[in-house]
């Protein structure tokens, strides 16, 4: 069963980091694209960021460049989003996804794991 | 960044009624690479159309999407109980990739 599992969210200060991970099983992790998306409850979707199966594209929303880098560990199946400098805005579930077709990066989103909440507040 | 637009906001039906839901782009989509989710209170998305007008594995054939450019169209032939739900474009053609407002398809 292909299976995306978050972990790391939490309640977090202003200006501090946070560091989510993706655990990926079930499928060849290192064949495909991966995301992430968030979700402040009751609102819409917004795209976070996203990687290529080999790390070589990388893509981030304007409201999150400069601050969040996002990465993978092939030989772990696992995905990464580094967050620094969080804001309140930055609130919300944090979605892992991974990309529906092998190799490259411009895909749609196949399967999602359940979510890892970010709180930012003091 | 490609700003997309979504309409109706809400579109109440009854089962069984035909559902069409708009997708605007601020400018052309690359290739037609515009998806369409479906999102159920509590639950992640789940993704119905990729490619403007592909189902997606498992997608039951009452849905349909099309279009191509800057607009796209999703349509439900015949709703079912099941259908009522939240639904998203999002276009992943350039990054970076960004999503639609959505459009909520609830019980009239």
């Amino acid at each position: 069963e292909v299976q995306l599992v978050e972990s790391g969210g939490g309640l977090v200060q202003p200006g501090r980091s946070l560091r989510l991970s993706c655990a990926a099983s079930g499928f060849n992790f290192d064949d495909y694209a991966m995301y992430w998306v968030r979700q402040v409850p009751g609102k819409g979707l917004e795209w976070v960021s996203g990687i290529s199966w080999n790390s070589g594209t990388l893509g981030y929303a304007d409201s999150v460049k400069g601050r969040f880098t996002i990465s993978r560990d092939n030989a772990k199946n696992s995905l990464y989003l580094q967050m620094n400098s969080l804001r309140g805005e930055d609130t919300a579930l944090y979605y892992c996804a991974k990309g529906a077709t092998a190799v490259g990066f411009y895909y749609p989103m196949d399967v999602w794991g359940q979510g890892t909440t970010v709180t930012v507040s003091s | 960044e490609i700003v997309l637009s979504q309409s109706p906001g809400t579109l109440s039906l009854s089962p069984g009624e035909r559902a069409t839901l708009s997708c605007r782009a601020s400018q052309s989509v690359s290739i037609s690479y515009l998806a369409w989710y479906q999102q159920k209170p509590g639950q992640a998305p789940r993704l119905l159309i990729y490619g403007a007008s592909g189902r997606a594995t498992g997608i039951p054939d009452r849905f349909s999407g099309g279009g191509s450019g800057t607009d796209f169209t999703l349509t439900i032939s015949r709703l079912e109980p099941e259908d009522f739900a939240v639904y998203y474009c999002q276009q992943y053609g350039s990054s970076p990739f960004t999503f639609g407002p959505g459009t909520k398809v609830d019980v009239k």
